[in-house]
């Protein structure tokens, strides 16, 4: 990929309101894609990846990503958010399934009371 | 079952000494990279490795950082002569033979140069 894009650098949301945290890739060739969360002070952990098949792909704790090829977009969402998904999220992208992870600069998640 | 450890977590260094990363893979992963984190920025990919082989190292800074994974024990990342701009988080992953593209990372360790 030549670059992997995450409009929003701060995403605050009430408790128990929807979520979507956008990801757009610009790429020429066939490209996996990863969402991972960061909590603070630790490493990231794989929400969810999407490799080839359904362009909707549940995650763990509750997210879910779409696949969109004609907009370059892997969008990450949750339909009601709890404060413990409080993090930051990072988009990441390997092109032509190669290891070179191409990541966003990550949308910090505010999930407010 | 373990998954990737890196040590120290958190590392404090004094301008113009040495730090050494250090990263031991998933069990049955034979490939592992090293990330930077700078403030307020994603991860940038440095460098991978196979036991005893640099396979691509397009994303290191040409002097003062190299990196191994020796035949036996961890990987090692090392910097030479630290200076203020190396603070940053700096991560390593691992993956299978099978799945390169599926990684799986440590949990960091914390660079801070006074």
């Amino acid at each position: 990929a030549q670059s992997v894009t995450q409009l929003d650098s701060q995403v605050p949301v009430f408790e128990e309101a929807p979520v979507e945290l956008r990801c757009n890739y610009s790429s020429s060739v066939s490209v996996y894609l990863f969402w991972y969360v960061q909590y603070p002070n630790q490493g990231l952990q794989l929400l969810l990846k999407y490799l080839s098949g359904s362009t909707l792909v549940k995650g763990i704790n509750g997210f879910e990503a779409e696949f969109n090829k004609s907009q370059t977009s892997f969008h990450l969402r949750k339909p009601s958010v709890h404060i413990s998904d409080t993090a930051e999220y990072f988009c990441a992208v390997s092109e032509g399934g190669t290891y070179k992870y191409i990541f966003g600069t990550g949308t910090r998640l505010k999930v407010l009371a | 079952n373990a998954g990737v450890m890196q040590n120290p977590r958190h590392l404090v260094r004094r301008r113009g000494q040495e730090a050494r990363l250090r990263c031991s893979p998933m069990k049955g992963h034979s490939h592992v990279y090293w990330y930077r984190q700078l403030p307020e920025e994603g991860l940038k990919f440095m460098v991978y490795l196979q036991k005893e082989n640099i396979i691509d190292e397009s994303g290191m800074p040409k002097e003062r950082f190299s990196a191994e994974f020796p035949k036996e024990g961890p990987s090692i990342l090392r910097i030479q002569q630290v200076v203020r701009g190396d603070s940053a988080a700096y991560f390593c992953a691992s993956s299978s033979d099978r799945a390169s593209y599926e990684q799986y990372f440590g949990p960091g360790t914390r660079l801070t140069v006074t």
